[in-house]
């Protein structure tokens, strides 16, 4: 699966929307983007997942550049409870379905 | 209410002792997962299975050991043979193998 990198943390104002980059420069044709987020010694919750259009869920949107080197995940209106650690993966679907997890971003919503 | 279960929340156990970690889902979910995760750290797969009676090592499976007897449990037993078993153990689910995963809330075990 190809290596991601995303900035170790950051911090926004709730109410604000946050906006999470991941760069995945070496990532192939038939690898998803997925994004998790991991709330303190909580399970990971899935948030949403796309291959090269951009895609919107009720939690999140994610945008893919054309050229699939990066991805960012916005959280339109972020609120305390959306401090998480987030993780950006990328995985092709059939390979024995593991994720693997890199740093992430560590989140802090703001009042 | 739907879901994975992961009991204990937090489990002690002396040196050289096997435990057994349970997870259980009522999702109805073909593929099950155990993952490890240390401080700071991202998760990492130690076993994985597809289907009932079949499993598969993943990156860290020294040292434990699995079992699926039944779709919807999937017990991990963390064994004497592993050398630092102190970690947050996470259990997740999938509808299949192109789906995303579905995790448990945890069980953090110390070895002391």
């Amino acid at each position: 699966d190809a290596k991601t990198t995303q900035p170790p943390s950051m911090d926004c104002a709730e109410g604000r929307a946050a906006n999470l980059p991941c760069n995945h420069s070496t990532i192939s044709g038939n690898e998803y983007v997925y994004w998790y987020r991991q709330i303190h010694s909580q399970g990971p919750q899935y948030i949403i997942h796309g291959l090269k259009n951009n895609e919107t869920n009720e939690m999140a949107s994610l945008i893919i550049t054309e050229d699939r080197k990066s991805s960012t995940l916005i959280l339109p209106h972020a609120t305390l409870r959306d401090t998480a650690v987030y993780y950006c993966i990328v995985r092709i679907k059939a390979a024995g379905n593991k994720l693997t997890f890199g740093g992430g971003t560590r989140v802090l919503v703001k009042p | 209410d739907g879901g994975i279960t992961q009991s204990p929340k937090y489990l002690f156990r002396k040196e050289g002792q096997n435990v057994t970690l349970s997870c259980e889902q009522n999702l109805n979910h073909d593929a099950m997962y155990w993952y490890r995760q240390d401080p700071g750290q991202g998760l990492r797969l130690i076993y994985y299975s597809q289907i009932v009676n079949d499993f598969q090592k993943g990156d860290i499976a020294e040292g434990y050991s699995v079992s699926r007897e039944k779709k919807e449990s999937f017990p991990l037993t963390v064994t004497s043979a592993q050398k630092n078993p102190t970690a947050f153990y996470l259990c997740a689910s999938s509808p299949g193998q192109n789906n995303e995963q579905f995790f448990g809330p945890g069980t953090r075990l110390t070895v002391l």
